[in-house]
């Protein structure tokens, strides 16, 4: 069935470090993708997606490009700020319409 | 607007024990999902509801119930608690079932099972 596999944390960064946290799925089709963003004690929210291949989507500084041929949508972002403290997790939208998550990657930011 | 809002924001429970669990999202959104987090283990599908007065199971459906009330309204029973239902629970909503909707998710009811 579909999946998504993304790297495990925690990371840590200092202030201003490049990001990447990949992200790698298996699905039958050509699903959307998405990345999800949960800061401490809230719910998720959506940071960006990407409907088909090589859509990139953009928020925020962060960026991710749909990569069908590595079947990858890996997260990146040049400059990490401490408010980008939060556990982030990639998704693809799975037959039923829902969303199938990878396990999630904690990011810290030390200032 | 509110999105999506639950109740209650944390619960404990005694073994045995039934809740319901309540959703509601103000964006006139066709589909709802209950999600369960766990440690370690992303986000897994409980039950969703296509669109009013239909629900379906998702991946781990056991142990619950829903009701799609309304359009608005979107509910997740426990009827018997067990300890391996304590969890994270989280609605959220979406415009259809396509597979490029958003989905707009509350900020989460802790369920603690003793």
């Amino acid at each position: 069935g579909d999946s998504v596999t993304q790297m495990e944390g925690p990371v840590t960064l200092s202030e201003e470090a490049f990001l990447t946290i990949n992200c790698t799925y298996t699905a039958t089709g050509y699903p959307s993708l998405f990345w999800y963003v949960q800061y401490p004690g809230e719910g998720l929210q959506l940071l960006l997606k990407a409907t088909k291949a090589d859509d990139k989507g953009s928020n925020k500084g962060f960026e991710a490009t749909y990569r069908k041929e590595t079947t990858s949508f890996h997260l990146e972002k040049g400059s990490v700020q401490v408010s980008d403290s939060a556990v982030y997790f990639c998704a693809l939208g799975g037959s039923q319409g829902n969303l199938i998550f990878g396990k999630g990657t904690k990011l810290s930011v030390k200032p | 607007n509110a999105g999506v809002t639950q109740t209650p924001k944390f619960q404990v429970l005694k073994t045995g024990q039934s809740m319901t669990l309540q959703c509601a999202q103000d964006m006139n959104h066709n589909s709802m999902y209950w999600y369960r987090q766990d440690p370690g283990m992303g986000l897994r599908l409980i039950y969703y509801s296509a669109s009013e007065g239909t629900t379906d199971k998702g991946e781990v459906p056991n142990g619950y119930n829903v009701s799609r009330l309304n359009k608005r309204e979107f509910s997740l029973r426990l009827e018997s608690a067990a300890p391996s239902q304590t969890s994270v629970y989280f609605c959220a909503s979406s415009g259809g079932l396509a597979v490029q909707e958003t989905q707009y998710f509350g900020p989460g009811t802790r369920l603690l099972v003793l």
